[in-house]
């Protein structure tokens, strides 16, 4: 079976450089959820988009922005990176009408420098 | 605010049953769902509870009682696989709140 899909899987920048994640959601799921996670933390809810809006808002800081595609697929861009960024970004998604359940991605693992 | 409460940790030794509780405190709730994650993977789906109950998935099973705020995860059968951070999450306006997760050791 199909499962979301996450490139770059690993990804390293320099202080104040710039990062776009991009995820690839399971077909037929019109809802995108972004995630960070910090070692030893939760996943934090960062935004999520239904048919390619905004719909809901978390800890998503204003240097980041994200956008949901017409195929559906998503990208987190990260501007003014700093070493607190570092972290597994993780994206999930789930059908909106039955969204009991996400599906992530395997996540990708940003080191900043 | 919102908060989940989970234990931070919990030992059982391979065969044995464990259970994790999971209280909540979140302005809105759709149910309550329990996600499985090793040691650099991605979180995976285990159970929701929507209605107040227990829920039996194969050696899983999970509990809501929506009166109480209030669930667990049970695990029988315990086998070396199933070490694991596991955690609680409330579903709340199409967002998962999560809890701070449970770290399941476990000995032979």
């Amino acid at each position: 079976a199909a499962g979301v899909i996450q490139s770059p899987r690993h990804l390293i920048k320099e202080k104040r450089e710039t990062a776009t994640l991009k995820c690839y959601p399971i077909p037929r799921h019109d809802t995108v959820y972004w995630y960070q996670q910090g070692p030893g933390q939760d996943p934090q809810f960062l935004i999520s988009f239904y048919e390619k809006m905004q719909s809901d808002k978390g800890s998503i800081p204003d240097r980041f922005s994200a956008q949901q595609f017409s195929d559906y697929h998503s990208e987190l861009n990260m501007s003014s990176l700093e070493l607190g960024d570092s972290a597994l970004y993780f994206c999930a998604s789930s059908p909106r009408d039955l969204n009991n359940e996400q599906f992530f991605g395997p996540g990708t693992r940003l080191t900043v420098l | 605010g919102q908060s989940l409460e989970q234990p931070s940790e919990v030992t059982a030794v391979e065969g044995a049953i464990v259970q994790i509780n999971c209280t909540y405190q979140t302005s809105g709730f759709y149910g309550l769902s329990w996600y499985q994650q090793h040691d650099g993977g991605a979180p995976t789906f285990l159970s929701y509870n929507g209605l107040d109950g227990l829920e039996e998935t194969g050696r899983f099973s999970s509990f809501l009682s929506r009166s109480d705020s209030y669930g667990y995860l049970l695990l029988q059968e315990l086998q070396m696989k199933d070490s694991a951070s596991y955690f609680c999450a409330v579903n709340s306006n199409y967002q998962l709140i999560w809890g701070a997760g449970t770290k399941l050791i476990i000995k032979p």
